[in-house]
């Protein structure tokens, strides 16, 4: 089945800790999206990657740390410099920038 | 900044009901426009994509049209159904991908 997941589906942190949010794709997508989501609110792009080896911050970076070693995988690490990270992630990709976006079933962190 | 608002915020109807939701953006230099549906505690599922050239799309009880010069979008949902029952996030692209803060449609039986 072609699609994107996101491991694990739900997550639990404690304060100063880093985690790392699984996001693979099998879609043969060059671009990938990490979004957060917040109850009430829509969704805030984190980071954005158009092609391996590269990514761009988008609107809500501090605190978050991404890398694109491989087209199909693209890990986000929430770090203890994210000072309120509870909320729900989610991933995309699509076939390049501005086309179709594909999302997986995300992502819920709460830190404990 | 591309800013993408969605009104109603919240919509309940009864079943059988057509209804519309909008959504409106400031940056008309847009590529596309997608319309998702997300269920609780889920991820998003693709509705509708408008691309920038075209001015609607349907698929099924759904029609969404697009206006650029306007900055204006809408979903048409003919004869409404409980399982309609969502909320309803538009996203535009232009160099980014950028969400409004969605509908969520509450369908009654």
């Amino acid at each position: 089945d072609g699609g994107i997941t996101q491991s694990p589906k739900y997550l639990f942190r404690k304060e100063g800790q880093n985690v790392t949010l699984s996001c693979e794709q099998n879609l043969n997508h060059d671009a990938m999206y990490w979004y957060r989501q917040d109850p009430g609110q829509g969704l805030r792009l984190i980071y954005y990657s158009q092609i391996v080896n590269d990514f761009q911050k988008g609107d809500i970076a501090e605190g978050y740390s991404v890398s694109r070693e491989k087209k199909e995988s693209f890990p986000l690490t929430v770090t203890s410099a994210q000072k309120n990270p509870t909320a729900f992630y989610l991933c995309a990709s699509s076939t390049q920038l501005s086309t179709e976006a594909f999302f997986g079933q995300g992502t819920r962190l709460t830190v404990v | 900044k591309q800013e993408v608002t969605q009104i109603p915020a919240a919509l309940s109807v009864p079943e059988g009901e057509n209804l519309v939701l909008n959504c409106s953006f400031t940056d008309s230099a847009i590529y596309n426009l997608q319309w998702f549906r997300q269920d609780p505690g889920k991820g998003l599922t693709s509705l509708l994509l408008i691309q920038s050239s075209q001015r609607e799309q349907t698929s099924g009880r759904l029609n969404a049209s697009l206006d650029k010069s306007s900055g204006r979008s809408t979903l048409y949902i003919a004869a409404s159904q409980p399982g309609d029952s969502a909320t309803y996030l538009c996203a535009v692209y232009g160099n980014d991908m950028r969400f409004g803060a969605g509908t969520r449609l509450t369908v009654k039986p």
